[in-house]
């Protein structure tokens, strides 16, 4: 069964500070991969995601990915962070024989990034 | 209007009492979902649906049962509520090669 860590249950940042949100997964073969944000209230919202192909995916809102296989892990990167960061993240795999995830995502239990002014 | 929309919003009902939660999506997607999300636990699935005859279960599904009324239309019930179903529930579409559309969430309180 695949499995997905988040090692960082919080992480705080002073705005303006780089990031990086880590992401590593069990699985037999490279699973697809996702990230996504929850903002407060709100439903996850796609930042990104990697099927194949080039290691480093861009994002919505600055933000980029590097999948290593090596590491298995997919951490999640912006170079400055704004105010308007703070959010909770999500890892998510999906299973390539099943078109991506469609018999469902199996998503980390999230890091919660607090912005320090 | 959003793509994935969820009713209610927001939810409290009593212990063994029946409740549905809706969703309807304008992506025109096949596939459909119904996630549970507890503090610090992530995202859980609780049933997909491919298309009106095909209902799978995921790995929470005792409890729960879905119907789906029309492509566009997968709802969740819970037949006699308990506490601990007390969750934030999302639903979400897909389709190949894209990740998947989340609704708002319907945050619902058993009493």
């Amino acid at each position: 069964a695949q499995s997905v860590t988040q090692p960082d249950i919080h992480i705080t940042v002073s705005e303006g500070a780089s990031l990086e949100l880590r992401c590593n997964y069990s699985y037999g073969a490279t699973p697809y991969l996702f990230w996504y944000v929850q903002s407060p209230g709100q439903g996850l919202q796609l930042l990104l995601k990697y099927f194949s192909g080039d290691t480093l995916v861009q994002g919505i809102k600055g933000f980029e990915a590097e999948f290593k296989r090596s590491q298995s892990s997919f951490n999640l990167r912006k170079p400055s962070v704004h105010w308007s960061d703070a959010a909770e993240y999500f890892c998510a795999v999906g299973d390539p024989s099943s078109g991506g995830g469609a018999d469902g995502l199996t998503f980390g239990k999230g890091t919660h990034l607090i912005i320090q002014p | 209007d959003a793509d994935v929309t969820q009713t209610p919003r927001n939810r409290i009902t009593k212990t063994g009492k029946r409740i549905m939660l809706e969703c309807s999506q304008t992506k025109g997607h096949d596939r459909m979902y119904w996630y549970r999300q507890d503090p610090g636990l992530g995202l859980q699935l609780i049933y997909y649906s491919f298309d009106v005859k095909d209902i799978n279960k995921g790995e929470i599904s005792d409890g729960y049962s879905v119907s789906r009324q029309a492509q566009a239309k997968f709802s969740l019930s819970l037949e006699s509520a308990i506490p601990n179903q007390t969750a934030l529930y999302f639903c979400a579409t897909s389709a190949t090669g894209y990740g998947y559309t989340f609704g708002s969430g319907t945050r619902l309180t058993v009493v």
